[in-house]
């Protein structure tokens, strides 16, 4: 069982539309939980960054995590072409170990 | 401005040939990282670096070198041993080792002639 799974997409919405993007993970230990997006041939940019659970909200963003479910996720509310993108999840583990989704792929069509 | 910059943003390798791929930061971050990203596979971790001159390998070392001479600086040699070189490579840094977040650079896309 892979630590990290997020479902690759792709994902097409309208413009305006709400859009959820979920993963979920198998080590109960995790406590940080990350969420990147990345534009097509650039890297990971940082978007959200959450501890425990909860909700945290950035604007058009909402992260919100679940430990008891083991699952977290990434709301975009009023969807923008510009937020056509792949958004990764991530979450540090122990040492130097980084966690990535595989990334869902969303398209924003106008 | 402050930044992960990976140069180049292209390049191309020839059979046998070794290539490098730079990494520079000036977040001043202890840590370094590269990753290695192709469709559907996620990130994989290649090296990763504590501190200066210190490395250790991660899940897909094979074929790959690295050094940490300097702060700043992370470079990654693809040498002629890694069959497979085509990917996305990707460089992060963290403020420690043991910090939660990484930020990456832009990426180098390598490709075979």
């Amino acid at each position: 069982q892979k630590e990290v799974e997020q479902d690759p997409g792709p994902l097409s919405v309208p413009e305006g539309a709400i859009v959820s993007l979920n993963c979920t993970y198998s080590n109960s230990a995790f406590q940080y939980f990350m969420w990147y997006r990345q534009y097509s041939r650039k890297g990971p940019e940082l978007l959200m960054y959450t501890y425990s659970s909860g909700n945290k909200e950035d604007g058009r963003f909402t992260a919100q995590v679940d430990k008891s479910s083991k699952y977290i996720s990434l709301f975009i509310r009023d969807s923008q072409p510009s937020d056509s993108a792949t958004y990764l999840c991530a979450m540090p583990g122990t040492g130097n170990q980084f966690y990535f989704g595989t990334g869902t792929s969303l398209t924003v069509i106008p | 401005d402050g930044g992960i910059t990976q140069s180049p943003k292209y390049l191309f390798r020839k059979e046998g040939q070794n290539v490098t791929l730079s990494c520079e930061q000036n977040l001043n971050h202890d840590a370094m990282y590269w990753y290695r990203q192709d469709p559907g596979q996620g990130l994989r971790l290649i090296y990763y670096s504590q501190i200066v001159n210190d490395f250790q390998k991660g899940d897909i070392a094979e074929g790959y070198s690295v050094s940490r001479e300097k702060k700043e600086s992370f470079p990654l040699t693809v040498t002629s041993a890694q069959k497979n070189p085509t990917a996305f490579y990707l460089c992060a840094s963290s403020i420690s080792a043991q910090a939660n977040i990484q930020y990456f650079g832009a990426g180098t896309r390598l490709s075979v002639l």
